[in-house]
């Protein structure tokens, strides 16, 4: 079972922020918070990922909480090719792996 | 630089007969994952491999079965195929072992049994 909690689906003005939440509650010291994105019928994009310090790249900013209980992803200026379904994902611990549990994600629609 | 590629794109079968997908990874990565993807189930981990060796397998019956070789290119089989193996089957690599990195997908082969 994943080890996340996500809203089914949000609807973001174009322009606007979109913020994700995404609730971790069972997370282990040692784990990592992903996200990914999945724009229809291809595969999954990686977007950022985490440990307990914010984050910021090109495509988005991750904030977690400092009980790393829950996490936003922040896609600041969203468009309409930010559509897509996104996955928030609690790494295994176990080092050299790269098992991902998918959740069913969020669907984001940006609206024009 | 040449991202994660997957054979066929889209492929066909009938019950019972037996498939067998590619996935060539990014140069220099070692890491080669699957993953199953339907609508009923979403996105669900197969197996993983490094170095040829397989290093975790996900919930699926031995009808599904993979192999990597040395030159980390991967390939997963699935044998008796049945209606509810229809799916889109994703490859993904990545390059930074033991240390957190992250997956790099191919597009996928859509595999439709009738």
């Amino acid at each position: 079972d994943a080890k996340t909690t996500q809203p089914t689906s949000m609807d973001c003005a174009e322009g606007r922020a979109a913020n994700l939440p995404c609730n971790h509650s069972t997370i282990s010291g040692n784990e990592y918070v992903y996200w990914y994105r999945q724009i229809h019928s291809q595969g999954p994009q990686y977007i950022i990922h985490g440990l307990k310090n914010n984050e910021t790249n090109e495509m988005a900013s991750l904030i977690i909480t400092e009980d790393r209980k829950s996490s936003t992803l922040i896609l600041p200026h969203a468009t309409l090719r930010d559509t897509a379904v996104y996955y928030c994902i609690v790494r295994p611990g176990t080092s050299g792996t790269y098992k991902y549990i998918f959740g069913t994600g969020t669907r984001l629609k940006v609206l024009a | 630089k040449a991202g994660v590629t997957q054979t066929p794109r889209y492929l066909i079968k009938t019950r019972g007969q037996q498939v067998t997908l590619s996935c060539s990874p990014i140069s220099g990565h070692r890491s080669v994952s699957w993953y199953q993807q339907t609508p009923g189930q979403g996105l669900q981990f197969l197996f993983e491999y490094f170095s040829e060796t397989q290093r975790n397998k996900g919930n699926f019956p031995g009808r599904f079965s993979g192999r990597q070789f040395s030159n980390s290119r991967s390939e997963m089989n699935v044998s008796t195929l049945e209606l509810g193996d229809s799916a889109l089957y994703l490859c993904a690599s990545s390059s930074r072992d033991l240390q957190p990195g992250e997956l790099f997908f191919g597009e996928g082969s859509r595999l439709t049994v009738l």
